[in-house]
């Protein structure tokens, strides 16, 4: 069957780390991955998107790697703040391009 | 620019009320989606329509739903009846359509819709 898993468990970091956020897929082949941020009672909000051909994404202190053989994105913050604070979302392209399915989401906490 | 417009942002209601949500999608943006959120279940798409068209509805959970474009401003979701399993916070989302697919979703702020 076709899974996205992103860490299930909340991540707790220090203030000036690095946090690294997993998500992996089984079953699908996508052209491309895309992470959103969310804040409570908010919607997701786009950061950044890598294509299967790419291997790397940087935006500002935001860094995106894109593994198809392993069917992994991991997702980089560095220099982490508590703003940076929220649930973290992957979605990848399913079966053609406008159908994105996400993830369910990893809780980032950073504490200062 | 405004961003997606929902409306209302909360309803409650009691079950076997039909309730209907509202979107405005950003100006120029051809593509539409609904989602409904869960902690259960996460993010799921419920239905998306390209340039007014329905494309893919086959996450409507069941008949009691039903989603309608009118124009390329506009779009419902409703729901007839209600059930307490409905409750959820539903998004609408929209994109603007290029080649290649790589099509960033802007999304609302949500309606979180309360079923007794």
């Amino acid at each position: 069957s076709q899974k996205i898993e992103q860490n299930s468990e909340a991540l707790n970091i220090q203030e000036g780390k690095t946090a690294t956020l997993t998500c992996n897929y089984t079953n699908y082949s996508p052209a491309y991955l895309q992470w959103y941020r969310q804040d409570p009672g908010r919607g997701p909000v786009f950061l950044l998107l890598i294509r299967e051909n790419e291997k790397e994404k940087r935006k500002e202190r935001l860094k995106v790697t894109f593994d198809t053989t392993l069917k992994q994105s991991l997702f980089h913050i560095t220099a982490s703040q508590p703003a940076d604070s929220a649930t973290y979302l992957c979605a990848l392209v399913a079966e053609y391009g406008n159908k994105l399915v996400f993830g369910a989401g990893t809780i980032l906490r950073v504490k200062s | 620019d405004a961003g997606v417009i929902q409306s209302p942002r909360h309803e409650v209601t009691e079950m076997g009320q039909e309730v209907t949500l509202r979107c405005k999608p950003i100006s120029g943006h051809n593509s539409l989606f609904w989602y409904r959120q869960t902690m259960m279940r996460g993010l799921e798409l419920l239905i998306y329509f390209n340039n007014n068209v329905p494309i893919d509805d086959s996450g409507m959970p069941e008949d009691r739903f039903s989603a309608k474009m009118p124009n390329a401003s506009f779009s419902t979701l409703k729901i007839q009846p209600s059930e307490p399993r409905d409750s959820a916070v539903y998004f609408c989302a929209s994109s603007s359509t290029g080649t290649g697919g790589a099509d960033t979703q802007y999304f609302g702020p949500g309606t979180r819709l309360t079923v007794l």
